[in-house]
């Protein structure tokens, strides 16, 4: 069975920093990765996927995610954070057979 | 595209009493997933339908949760009796398989069972 983990429960960076939400997964195959954010109140929203071609993926909002194989890895990272980040971030994997798993989320804090 | 719909976006209710939390999927999908969002337990997926058809529903906690997709646009999410434990976000969410496998999500209901 597939797994997800973000090994960082909560993230505090300041406005203007560099961030690297961290995701490792387990999955026989090549799976499909998602980086979704969710908003208090909110539901989630998409921010990038990956499942072929070029491993650096580009989403909205200024994120990026790398995908490694070597290291089931799907790091998601953006250069300059806003205050507007401020959100829970979570990971997932999607089989080929369409289920889904979700990482526990990571809470992104942005300091002034 | 209306995006997936849930109803009730709120809902209060008695310990015992039915809930039915309802979805309709974006038009086309062929794939429809019910999570349950605790603070505790995080997102779970509760079960997931392919073109109508449940294909796993090993998330379901228990007998009180049953879920029905009667036809592609529409399916719902029964507790039968309701208890405290169950309050929580469920969400639905669908996909196409062929684009990917994205999962469009619902803004969610929320339940509070009292």
């Amino acid at each position: 069975a597939q797994s997800v983990t973000q090994p960082d429960i909560h993230i505090t960076v300041s406005e203007g920093a560099s961030l690297e939400l961290r995701c490792n997964y387990s999955y026989g195959a090549t799976p499909y990765l998602f980086w979704y954010v969710q908003s208090p109140g909110q539901g989630l929203q998409l921010l990038l996927k990956y499942f072929s071609g070029d491993t650096l993926v580009q989403g909205i909002k200024g994120f990026e995610a790398e995908f490694k194989r070597s290291q089931s890895s799907f790091n998601l990272r953006k250069p300059s954070v806003h205050w507007s980040d401020a959100a829970e971030y979570f990971c997932a994997v999607v089989t080929n057979a369409g289920k889904s798993t979700f990482g526990d989320g990571t809470t992104l804090t942005v300091k002034p | 595209d209306a995006g997936v719909i849930q109803s009730p976006r709120h809902e209060v209710t008695e310990m015992g009493q039915e809930v039915t939390l309802r979805c309709k999927p974006i038009s086309g999908h062929d794939y429809l997933f019910w999570y349950r969002q605790t603070m505790m337990r995080g997102l779970e997926l509760l079960i997931y339908f392919n073109n109508n058809v449940p294909i796993d529903d090993s998330g379901m906690p228990e007998d009180r949760f049953s879920a029905k997709m009667p036809n592609a646009s529409f399916s719902t999410l029964k507790i039968q009796p309701s208890e405290p434990r169950d309050s929580a976000v469920y969400f639905c969410a669908s996909s196409l398989l062929i684009r990917g496998n994205t999962i469009y999500f619902g803004e969610g209901s929320w339940l509070t069972v009292v």
